[in-house]
């Protein structure tokens, strides 16, 4: 089955940096990579998708790349703000309708004002 | 977008006692959902897939008569947990799968308390 490794497992920045957060993936029929963001005692919420048929997606401050061949996706924050603080996680599903999502075990994303 | 509640949002109970959790998806049919357990400072762990109409998939450790999952229609699944003990104390979650989307949407958690 699907196994997703997620790095690093915590992170701090100084506000207005950028923070990079990678994972790798084993399934090669993977092909939907959400990322979602948990706040203390909140449900997982999505921010930002990618499917295996594109390379980058952007929305605004928030970024994610997808190396099918090495099996890599990253997500890039920029100009980070201290309400960007919380876990972070990534996940991988081979897409079929009745799959669930393999996450990665999180990053907690510190930022510093 | 849609929307996925979970009822109660909390719950104490006394060891030995069963607890039901109710997840709806209130603006979509959701063929499949998936109940996820997360202690703190982990990732969420699945626990079993939830499909309308057939028996759940379990994986492999959770017990299927400890942790009994119902979904007796489109829009909602319930999780019981039987004879519930202090390690069971943990956040549960739901997520829903709709019919024509591969975006799983997330339920607001229960977070379960057995003294």
């Amino acid at each position: 089955g699907e196994n997703v490794e997620q790095h690093p497992s915590t992170l701090s920045v100084q506000e207005g940096d950028s923070a990079v957060i990678k994972c790798t993936y084993s399934d090669s029929a993977s092909n939907y990579f959400p990322w979602y963001k948990q706040e203390l005692g909140k449900r997982p919420q999505l921010i930002i998708d990618i499917r295996s048929n594109v390379g980058e997606k952007k929305d605004q401050r928030i970024a994610v790349t997808l190396n099918k061949t090495a099996k890599h996706f990253s997500l890039h924050i920029t100009e980070t703000q201290p309400e960007d603080s919380a876990v972070y996680f990534c996940a991988a599903i081979a897409s079929s309708g009745n799959t669930p999502l393999v996450f990665g075990k999180g990053t907690r994303l510190s930022v510093i004002a | 977008g849609a929307v996925v509640s979970q009822h109660p949002s909390w719950v104490i109970c006394k060891s030995g006692t069963s607890v039901k959790i109710e997840c709806r998806s209130l603006d979509f049919q959701a063929t499949t959902m998936f109940w996820y357990r997360q202690f703190p400072k982990q990732s969420l762990m699945l626990m079993a897939t939830s499909n309308e109409g057939s028996k759940a998939t379990y994986e492999q450790g959770v017990e299927k008569d400890k942790f009994l999952i119902n979904h007796a229609s489109l829009t909602l699944s319930t999780l019981t947990v039987t004879s519930a003990h202090p390690e069971d104390s943990s956040f549960y979650i739901c997520s829903a799968h709709g019919q024509a989307t591969d975006t799983q949407y997330f339920g607001p958690g229960t977070r379960l308390t057995v003294l």
